[in-house]
């Protein structure tokens, strides 16, 4: 089954750290992973994707991921996080054994930032 | 602009009165989706649609109708609405369904916060 884990609800780290969000996935095929961005009151948006080749991917606004099949993981990384990243973050998984389209979201983390 | 439009952007209804949350996007795409987002639960899909009379069910569709009768609009229907559908709802669309996943990501309207009394 098809499915995505956030372990960390909540973050709070300090302007200018870095930071890592956990993510990890089952997926019974190659899985295409994707990291989501929420803003408060809009919609989702991508941040990253990754579907093949280079495993450490770059995004926008400086963030980057890195899929590690032996671990399935794909942990999203910041080196110096700004106060206008606090926002909550999805991991999601699809694929061609789903409908590549269809994806399946983690339950999100939620970036706070402190000065 | 580009974009996917949600109407309306906050509901609140009672108990039994049918609603219908409308979805509309301007860039051709051939697939389109709802989800709901609920704390701890993060986004659930409800209905999708990969082309123009297709749709399809996805993982929570109790209580939820879609159709697909135009390219363009995808509404969200709920026939009888319970309390449990109090929700905040999201609408998306890709460009293809197979192939050009690559170049075709997910856009997501800014989201219809639905509440039920």
């Amino acid at each position: 089954a098809q499915s995505v884990t956030q372990p960390d609800i909540h973050i709070t780290v300090s302007e200018g750290a870095s930071l890592e969000l956990r993510c990890n996935y089952s997926y019974g095929a190659t899985p295409y992973l994707f990291w989501y961005v929420q803003s408060p009151g809009q919609g989702l948006q991508l941040l990253l994707k990754y579907f093949s080749g280079d495993t450490l991917v770059q995004g926008i606004k400086g963030f980057e991921a890195e899929f590690k099949r032996s671990q399935s993981s794909f942990n999203l990384r910041k080196p110096s996080v700004h106060w206008s990243d606090a926002a909550e973050y999805f991991c999601a998984v699809g694929g061609d054994q789903t409908g590549a389209n269809n994806l399946f979201f983690g339950t999100g983390t939620r970036l706070t930032v402190i000065p | 602009e580009a974009q996917v439009t949600q109407n309306p952007r906050y509901l609140i209804t009672v108990t039994g009165k049918k609603l219908t949350v409308t979805c509309s996007q301007n860039m051709n795409h051939e697939y389109m989706s709802w989800y709901r987002q609920d704390p701890g639960l993060g986004l659930r899909q409800i209905y999708y649609s990969m082309n123009v009379e297709v749709t399809d069910k996805g993982d929570v569709p109790e209580g939820y109708k879609v159709s697909r009768k135009e390219k363009r609009n995808f509404p969200l229907i709920l026939e009888s609405p319970s309390p449990n559908q109090t929700s905040l709802y999201f609408c998306a669309s890709s460009l293809s369904t197979r192939g050009q996943i690559r170049n075709s990501p997910l856009h997501f309207g800014n989201g219809t916060r639905l509440t039920v009394t």
